[in-house]
């Protein structure tokens, strides 16, 4: 088992529409998780954080941590086709030190 | 403007050569990293460094050397023994926040062909 696992995609959405990304984990210990955002050809860009259980707002994105079920999603309300990109999940914790544990990511594209 | 800067964008180089990839960063992170990404591939770690005079070996370190004597600098050099060094390079810094997790930015990237 992968120690963070998302769907590769492509996940498709129309314009205008809410995208769902998801991400599970392995590890129970995890205490701090992230979503970047890699356009193509372009470095991640880390556009979102949670640590806490619950939900998390910034703009149009919300990240959902549940920690019970060790799922971490991403959402973005308003899909716009500038936010067709892969979106990386990444995850932290004492056992990995200072390191991030990446999943493979997820493509979105969203169509006019 | 505090930043990572990693140069050159495109490198070239023909098999057999060491080449060195520049990483510079100026938000006093403590915490750099080396990352590998090959086409349609997640971020396979490189090489780590905790502090000055420090590195460990990522998952894929074979290959790799990298030297940490500046907290700024994060030089990796891809050695001849590298198999298959054509890869995007990203170099990234972090630094433990209040809340106890490490967040990670990353630079541009330095894309290298060898051929």
């Amino acid at each position: 088992q992968k120690e963070v696992e998302q769907n590769s995609g492509p996940l498709s959405v129309p314009e205008g529409a809410i995208a769902s990304l998801n991400c599970t984990y392995s590890d129970r210990g995890s205490q701090s998780f992230f979503w970047y955002r890699q356009y193509s050809g372009k470095s991640p860009e880390l556009i979102m954080f949670i640590y806490s259980n619950g939900d998390k707002e910034d703009g149009r994105f919300t990240a959902q941590l549940n920690k019970a079920s060790q799922y971490v999603s991403l959402l973005i309300r308003d899909s716009q086709p500038s936010d067709s990109a892969t979106y990386l999940c990444a995850v932290n914790s004492l056992k990995y030190g200072n390191k991030l544990v990446f999943g493979a990511g997820t493509i979105l594209r969203v169509k006019s | 403007d505090g930043g990572i800067t990693q140069s050159p964008k495109y490198l070239f180089r023909k098999e057999g050569q060491n080449v060195t990839l520049s990483c510079e960063q100026n938000l006093n992170h403590d915490a750099m990293y080396w990352y590998r990404q090959d086409p349609g591939q997640g971020l396979r770690l490189i090489y780590y460094s905790q502090i000055v005079n420090d590195f460990q070996k990522g998952d894929i370190a074979e290959g790799y050397s990298v030297s940490r004597e500046k907290k700024e600098s994060f030089p990796l050099t891809v050695t001849s023994a590298q198999k298959n060094p054509t890869a995007f390079y990203l170099c990234a810094s972090s630094q433990p926040t209040i809340r106890g997790g490490y967040e990670q930015y990353f630079g541009p990237g330095t894309r290298l062909t060898v051929t």
